[in-house]
């Protein structure tokens, strides 16, 4: 079974649209992250959560809006995204913090028309 | 500040030649942890290695090989007779055990394999 999966692996919305993002996790782990790639930037840290209480928010504009409901469980919640918006989003999850090994699920390519 | 610099944009070689990934970091902390991930055309980023910084010894593993100078400040990834599905962008990325729960990560390196 994979570790990390998500869903949709592909989005496309307009920029009125209200979607989200799922994840989720078969590890047992207790520390959940998403992360946004663009084209030609480094990997970029969104939020954090940490047995389901959120730990990090690196300055990310309030469109997008995460959930951990439980452990195994994250979504991040879009509304009136910006073209500038589309990238591939990643979900992650590792034992405890960060010094422990990420386990990166296969993302969602979002596309913002 | 942390700090994770991969120069190489982008490397190609022909199959079975070796190739060596560069990375350089900056970190004022003491104890902190290195990772290697390879991200294939898929998107996944897969993970490779975790080094931490009190152990300098270098890792094989099969075709791979890392080579940790903490003089340097540098954990490079060497990789033995390419082949076409090492085709990926390589991502170095670092860790400090007083950051809480970010990593910083590098730029990355594309890797074109030729057959």
């Amino acid at each position: 079974e994979t570790g990390v999966t998500q869903t949709p692996r592909h989005l496309v919305m307009g920029m009125t649209n209200k979607k989200s993002l799922k994840c989720e996790q078969h590890l047992g782990h207790n520390a959940m992250y998403w992360y946004k790639q663009s084209a030609k930037k480094p990997l970029e840290l969104m939020f954090v959560y940490s047995l389901e209480e959120r730990v990090e928010n690196n300055s990310v504009p309030s469109r997008f809006s995460p959930e951990c409901p439980n452990s195994s469980h994250l979504f991040l919640h879009l509304h009136t995204l910006q073209p500038e918006d589309s990238a591939l989003y990643l979900c992650a999850s590792s034992r405890r913090d960060s010094t422990d090994t990420q386990y990166f699920g296969p993302g969602t390519r979002l596309t913002v028309l | 500040a942390q700090k994770v610099t991969q120069a190489q944009t982008e490397i190609s070689v022909v199959e079975k030649e070796d190739v060596t990934l560069d990375c350089v970091y900056e970190t004022r902390d003491t104890t902190y942890y290195l990772f290697w991930y390879k991200q294939p055309p898929s998107g996944e980023l897969v993970f490779l290695i975790r080094r931490n910084s009190f152990d300098e010894q270098n890792e094989i593993s099969g075709r791979y090989s890392w080579n940790f100078q903490k003089s340097t400040s540098s954990f490079n990834f060497t990789i033995t007779a390419s082949q076409v599905v090492d085709s990926a962008v390589y991502f170095c990325a670092l860790s400090e055990v007083r950051g809480g729960f970010k990593t910083i990560f590098g730029a990355g390196t594309r890797l074109f394999v030729k057959a």
